[in-house]
């Protein structure tokens, strides 16, 4: 399995655009969650889905970012418009309805706001 | 409220020096824990979780670690550090009060060096 993917792996944009990242989460996987990573927040849950359906969006930060899965094997994070305080790492991970807890992290894109 | 704390930022540690990486948690109910590493770039990986049965759970690339619910700890552990083993790694503990069970809540990371 070519685990979960996605894309870009960095993107560097002007502040106040529209920034889209994707990801792909493995096969058969129920779960799908968005993370965000910083040197001074951590590591921060975003919103998480469940068969496509968003279940947990308490960690979106504001309404500037936006998230969907419109099937099983595609979810994308969307910033409109992007602030140079957006400047992160955001990981999507995927997990099994079986053994729900262990989480399969992709390799992360790196955003940088400017 | 569920909640992890991994206690030191930084453990430094000599190579072929076991090493201890900690860990404490608070759960309402029974816990579900969990060890992951981030190696430079790369996103995180999943070492190792205690969902029950035997204190000692041991992992992927030597590592271990130990349940202790006196001590609400589950610290991780290697006999013998390997410099390859530098790294961020994150303790996390399932939220088992949510209305539904696949949210993990993760602790701050503990950077891990490992000198030659």
């Amino acid at each position: 399995d070519a685990g979960v993917i996605q894309s870009p792996r960095h993107e560097v944009t002007e502040m106040g655009q529209e920034v889209t990242l994707r990801c792909k989460p493995i096969s058969g996987h129920d779960y799908l969650f968005w993370y965000r990573q910083t040197m001074m927040r951590g590591l921060e849950l975003l919103i998480y889905f469940n068969n496509n359906v968003p279940i947990d969006d308490s960690g979106m930060p504001e309404d500037r970012f936006s998230a969907k899965m419109p099937n099983a094997s595609f979810s994308t994070l969307k910033i409109q418009p992007s602030e140079p305080r957006d400047s992160a790492v955001y990981f999507c991970a995927s997990s099994p309805m079986r053994g729900a807890d262990t989480q399969y992290f992709g390799p992360g894109t790196r955003l940088t706001v400017l | 409220a569920q909640s992890v704390a991994q206690p030191e930022d930084q453990v430094n540690v000599a190579e072929g020096n076991p090493l201890t990486v900690k860990c404490t948690y608070s759960v309402s109910g029974n816990p579900y824990l969990f060890w992951y590493v981030q190696y430079p770039n790369r996103g995180l990986q999943f070492l190792l979780k205690y969902i029950t049965g035997d204190n000692l759970v041991k992992g992927s690339y030597g590592f271990e670690a130990e349940f202790n619910k006196s001590q609400t700890s589950f610290h991780l552990k290697k006999p013998s550090a390997l410099v390859s083993d530098s790294a961020l790694y994150f303790c996390a503990v399932r939220d088992i009060g949510s209305s539904n069970t696949g949210k993990l809540i993760f602790g701050q990371g503990t950077t891990l060096q490992v000198k030659p």
